[in-house]
Order: C-alpha cells, then structure tokens, then sequence
C-alpha cells in the first residue's frame, strides 16, 4: 500500500531534550515536506526537500533541523525542544514533476507535547 | 500582508442539501488551487486541483470552481451526506514558489445532519 508513515504518533516530551521524528514514504518520491498545524493558523510549512541532500527553509524553520540522506526518509529533529514546539506535525511527500502541479500525500500525524 | 482566508465557522447543513465552502486569497497570485479532507486526528487527504487558467473542476459530487479576479475559490458537495463531514482545507500554490509549494488555509468544518 502506497503511504506515507511517521513515527511516533504521539510524544511527551521535556524541554531541551532532543527528538527526532521519522518520516518514511513508499512510492519513490522526490519532494517531502514538514508543516505543522496549530489551531487556527492551518498547516504550515517548516522544511522541504527536492530530492536527496537537497533541503531548504519553509515558512517556520526556526528551531528544527531535517536530513535527506535517503529518498524514503526524512526525519525532523528538534534539537532543544520549547512548550512553543507543541503542535501537531503532519509528514508530506509528492512526486516532483517539471511543468506538472501535483498533489500531496500526507503522513497520519504526530501529537507532540513540549512540557 | 499575504492572506488565505476560509471560514473559521463550522457549517452545518442538512443531508442531502449541497454545501458550500469558500477560500479567499489576497496578495497572491496563485498558479493553482488544491482542496484536501481531514478528518479528525488524520492527515489531510487530496480531493481536487484546479489551475488558475480553469474555472471549473468536478469531480463525482464535487465541484471546484476558480476565480482569479475575484481571488476566490469556491467548493461545493452536492447531495451532501453525513459521511461528508469533516474539514475541508483550500490550499493554493503561489509562481513564486515551484511546482510543490503549497501555503494553507486554516480550513472550514463542514457537518452534515441527517
């Protein structure tokens, strides 16, 4: 089954202790991205990749890191995690096609509390 | 200050009716337009695309429709059905920002009675 699944689901978590989620797709994307969703303000965007070893900021990079070593993967670190980094974070990946608009997939979401 | 604007209220309509959500934009110039479901505690699941040259897209009871004078989306349900109700999030792409930069509305909750 083609998806896109992120690892964990849901986290408590303290401040300043590092965490990493995974995020793994199966259907041979280019692009993924990381938004995270707060009441309110909708998705937004946090870091994306084109391919592997290409990254770049979204709209909210402040305060995480990602890394593209593989097609398949694209974890989130978070390197010293603050109550402002609860939210619920949403994995995302999309063929990348020149000259083509294309929808994405989206992971199942992980609930994450910074206490 | 760029804006995607949907509504924060829920709507309530009754089954079978047909349900209409709206998305406004100002101070983009989108290449195009997606619309995607969540449901509650689920990732947003892709429904429809319309690009900014069309003005209409359906797809079985959906309708999309595109409005670039009026910077305004709009999506309709018809024959609308419990099972319908969710949120219902607008998404556009702006030039600017390649083939896969999407910014997002923060979405409508659409509830349907029977």
């Amino acid at each position: 089954e083609a998806q896109v699944t992120q690892n964990p689901r849901y986290l408590i978590t303290v401040t300043g202790k590092k965490l990493t989620v995974t995020c793994s797709q199966n259907m041979n994307h280019e692009y993924m991205s990381w938004y995270r969703q707060d009441p309110g303000l909708g998705l937004r965007q946090i870091y994306y990749s084109m391919n592997v070893e290409v990254t770049d900021k979204g709209d909210v990079p402040e305060g995480y890191k990602v890394s593209r070593k593989e097609k398949r993967n694209f974890p989130l670190i978070l390197e010293s995690p603050s109550p402002n980094q609860t939210s619920l974070y949403f994995c995302a990946s999309s063929p990348r096609t020149s000259g083509t608009y294309n929808e994405q997939f989206f992971g199942p979401g992980t609930r994450l509390t910074v206490l | 200050s760029q804006k995607i604007e949907q509504n924060s209220e829920a709507l309530n309509i009754q089954e079978g009716k047909t349900a209409t959500l709206t998305c406004n934009y100002t101070n983009y110039s989108p290449a195009y337009l997606q619309w995607y479901r969540q449901d509650p505690g689920r990732g947003p699941v892709f429904l429809l695309l319309i690009r900014e040259n069309e003005k209409e897209k359906r797809k079985e009871r959906l309708k999309v429709t595109f409005d670039t004078t009026l910077k305004q989306s709009l999506f309709h349900i018809t024959a609308s059905q419990p099972a319908d109700s969710a949120t219902y999030l607008c998404a556009l792409s702006p030039f600017s920002g390649g083939y896969n930069k999407l910014i997002f509305g923060a979405g409508t909750r659409l509830a349907v009675h029977p």
